[in-house]
């Protein structure tokens, strides 16, 4: 099946630092890509999507001057967290789309704490 | 799908014994559903997916089940294992809404001895 990896597993910074996650299809190219938020025992949460290309698309309530992404490639996107703070610790999750299936495979996702 | 919760059911099924997981989904217009299940601190795996044309459809120990009139998803696990310990998410998906997944509130399955 479709591989997705994330990069990195598990970040710990500093309030107000950014941090950048990275989210990669390694045996398909990933016209789309979602990115979700988990907190825990809950519910993935949509956040945006991004097509290669063009600009992400947030859902609403996500700042997208915060969650900065990129998806430069077709194998590649990119979520920046801006000026991090302890609220958005949380599990974050990418998923990729190939050109014909509606299924997305996930990534294993990046735990992120901010202190 | 169902609304989020701030806490996740849970079903306990003695090791051997089938599960059921039930979903509600909430979009009517909704035309392809997809199972996951999620293992504590890892990515959703896809399990099984069906589209609305579709009641029922069988995969490795695992079974589907839509019922477009009530709105409703289950998923059959035969034979629990251990393994299966985890969290079960059904995930439904309009066509013309850009491939956006919804995602229901999900399931905690623990597997008992």
């Amino acid at each position: 099946g479709a591989v997705v990896s994330q990069h990195p597993s598990r970040v710990i910074c500093k309030s107000g630092t950014s941090v950048k996650i990275e989210c990669r299809s390694l045996d398909f190219q990933a016209t789309t890509m979602f990115w979700y938020r988990q907190f825990p025992k809950q519910s993935l949460m949509l956040m945006a999507t991004s097509n290669e290309g063009s600009k992400a698309t947030y859902e609403q309530g996500v700042e997208k001057d915060k969650f900065l992404i990129n998806h430069a490639s077709l194998t590649l996107s990119t979520l920046t967290v801006t000026s991090a703070h302890p609220e958005d610790s949380s599990f974050y999750i990418c998923s990729a789309r190939g050109r014909v299936a509606d299924t997305q495979y996930f990534g294993p996702g990046t735990r992120l704490t901010v202190l | 799908g169902e609304s989020v919760g701030l806490h996740l059911p849970t079903l306990s099924v003695q090791e051997g014994d089938n599960s059921i997981i039930n979903c509600a989904y909430s979009n009517s217009a909704s035309d392809y559903f997809i199972w996951y299940k999620q293992e504590s601190g890892k990515g959703p795996q896809f399990i099984i997916d069906i589209r609305s044309n579709m009641d029922k459809r069988q995969g490795q120990r695992v079974t589907v089940l839509l019922n477009k009139t009530v709105k409703h998803l289950s998923l059959q696990i035969a034979a629990t294992q251990p393994g299966d310990s985890a969290v079960y998410f059904c995930a439904e998906i309009t066509t013309d809404s850009w491939g956006k997944f919804q995602f229901g509130a999900g399931t905690q399955v623990v597997v008992t001895p």
